[in-house]
Formats: structure tokens, sequence, C-alpha cells
């Protein structure tokens, strides 16, 4: 396994712009979720795919918020019309039909 | 209300002694229980997972126990080093069928050489 990949490890983007972030699981890994984590707090679940399909979506992630998975490989999540408080860094993971989830370095977002 | 926690101060410890970080959760009945390793700037890194009906994992320095009745788990560090240094997270799944794991807020273990 090569691991889960994310991209880009940081942005900076002005309140208001629109960003994608890229996440890229083990391979073979069917399912594939989405946290936010802020400082001094555990990630928390955003949504989750099982293959291309997108079967829960948390009440954290608003309608700014949209995550595709179109060939059930990578993922991107989507924020537009970014806000400060979505600072924080968002992490991606994978597994296959089990239990354990294995996370990427995640992406760090700061909204000015 | 639901909740997991975990001690939020730091744990200081002396290389060599053992580590031991808590888990409590309150009005969950989880399948299993994992518990993370995460260094700052970096993902949650899996460590254990243990399941309902098991009292006691181990591997390696790592062993972990669980609970049911007391909704409790413990994760122990022996021969602790100054690399065990990190947050350290139970992640617990809700049973549910939820696919997704709720988190603890973590506890910073901090080995002194």
């Amino acid at each position: 396994d090569t691991g889960v990949s994310q991209n880009p490890r940081h942005k900076i983007t002005k309140r208001g712009q629109n960003v994608t972030f890229r996440c890229d699981p083990i391979s073979e890994h069917n399912r594939l979720y989405w946290y936010r984590q802020t400082l001094g707090q555990g990630p928390e679940f955003l949504t989750y795919f099982q293959n291309e399909a997108q079967l829960e979506k948390s009440r954290l992630l608003s309608d700014r918020f949209s995550a595709e998975r179109p060939k059930g490989s990578f993922s991107t999540l989507e924020i537009q019309r970014t806000e400060q408080g979505d600072s924080a860094m968002y992490l991606c993971a994978s597994s296959r039909a089990g239990e354990t989830q294995y996370f990427g370095p995640g992406t760090r977002l700061l909204v000015l | 209300s639901q909740k997991i926690e975990q001690n939020s101060e730091a744990l200081n410890i002396q290389e060599g002694k053992t580590a031991t970080l808590t888990c409590n959760y309150t009005n969950y009945s989880p399948a299993y229980l994992q518990w993370y390793r995460q260094d700052p700037g970096r993902g949650p890194v899996f460590l254990l997972l243990i399941r309902e009906n098991e009292k006691e994992k181990r591997k390696e320095r790592l062993k972990v126990t669980f609970d049911t009745t007391l909704k409790q788990s413990l994760f122990h560090i022996t021969a602790s080093q100054p690399a065990d240094s990190a947050t350290y997270l139970c992640a617990l799944d809700e049973n549910t069928g939820r696919r997704a794991l709720t988190f603890g807020s973590g506890t910073r273990l901090q080995v002194q050489p």
C-alpha cells in the first residue's frame, strides 16, 4: 500500500473564494471518508462514499460543501464561498469493507 | 447526550515508565473502539482496534483494554520512549449502521528523557 495521499497539503485563500481538495485512497479500498479537524479537537465526520456512491453526509456539511468520487477511486471536496470558520485540517481516510480507517496527511486550510 | 471523554490535560511521564491513557464514553454501545496516534500537522495513524467482546489487545509495547460495563477503554504504552510523544485519539463506531468513526479530543503524551 502506498497510503492515502491528499493534495494540496496547505491552502491559504481569501474569504469568499472556492477551494477544492483531492484525496487518493489506498488502492482497492472501496470506502472513502472526509473528516474535518480543528485545533485541540478530534476529527469530525463530514461524508462517506462506498465506491462512487455518497452514502452519508453529516449535518456539518453545509450546502457550500460538495464531495464527489466519480469513478470510485479518488475523491474531491469543494468548499464554495469560503468563510473564516472553514479554516481547519481536512482529512481523508479509506478502508476496505471493514472497520479500520487509514488516514491521509490532511490538507490544512486557512481562510483569511 | 453522547460523549467521548479523554483527558484534555497533557500527560507527562519519564522515559521507561508506563503511560496509561483513558477514554470514557456515554450513551454509546460501540461494536469496537480504535486508538490512533497523531503528530502535529499530520493525519492520525491507526494503532489498535478492540472489539466489544474482547477484554484486552496487545501489540508490541501497546496494550488496550475495553470494559463495556464501565464504558471505558485504557491505552497503555510500556517502556515509554521520547519518540512516543504525540497526541493519542480514541475513536468508536456508533454501532448504528453508520460507517463513520466518532473521535475523542485526544490526550497529549509527553515522554521526558
